[in-house]
């Protein structure tokens, strides 16, 4: 069984842009949470998605900002980024119906010059 | 507000026992979970106490207090590889997790 994909695993972008991050979770898993990792913050959820809809979201700014799609494959967007939004971005999923057990991907680490 | 308080760092021996503490403070707490991430790698999964009391898996162990709203993880039997930082988390509305403990094994 296939673990939770994430592409790409780094990048460099420059203060301004923009940043698509993608997650491809487990078969069969239509939950999907994405987490900001740092080292002065901890792992700081995001939001999350399930079948489609944003179940729940955190407290980050408007910048922010997520998709899931019909086959359960995620997105998260940051738009005009800053220097703070260096961090690693994790990506899991869960089987629908459980409150743990998250399985993580390996993370895209984001880089803002 | 939610908070799940661990120490920063820990240094054991290998071979040795460490037990690494988790002090919670959550509304609608359901359970506790820990996990183990390697640097640059992802957090892995590793226990799970929905009840008091303890739970074995291998040479960790997992142990819950919800009266003391409390939990530990314990780590047997010390290997070089355990060295990584560990976080204790607990389901709400999303998955919330601890402060993260860097744990070291030495020779």
């Amino acid at each position: 069984k296939a673990g939770v994909t994430q592409t790409p695993r780094y990048l460099i972008k420059t203060r301004g842009q923009q940043v698509t991050l993608s997650c491809s979770p487990i078969s069969g898993h239509r939950s999907v949470s994405w987490y900001q990792q740092t080292p002065g913050q901890g792992l700081q959820f995001l939001f999350e998605y399930f079948s489609e809809t944003q179940r729940n979201k955190g407290n980050f700014p408007g910048r922010f900002s997520g998709r899931q799609f019909s086959n359960s494959r995620s997105e998260m967007n940051v738009s005009t980024l800053e220097l703070g939004d260096s961090a690693l971005y994790l990506c899991a999923s869960m089987e629908s119906g459980r409150s743990y057990g998250y399985t993580f991907g390996s993370g895209t680490r984001l880089t803002v010059v | 507000g939610q908070s799940l308080e661990q120490p920063s760092e820990v240094t054991a021996v290998e071979g040795a026992i460490v037990q690494i503490n988790c002090t919670y403070q959550t509304s609608g707490f359901y359970g506790l979970s820990w996990y183990q991430q390697h640097d640059g790698g992802a957090p892995t999964f590793l226990s799970y106490n929905a009840l008091d009391g303890l739970e074995e898996t291998g040479r960790f162990s997992s142990f819950l207090s919800r009266s003391d709203s409390y939990g530990y993880l314990l780590l047997q039997e010390l290997q070089m590889k355990d060295s990584a930082s560990y976080f204790c988390a607990a389901p709400s509305d999303n998955l919330f997790f601890g402060t993260g403990t860097r744990l070291t094994v030495i020779p």
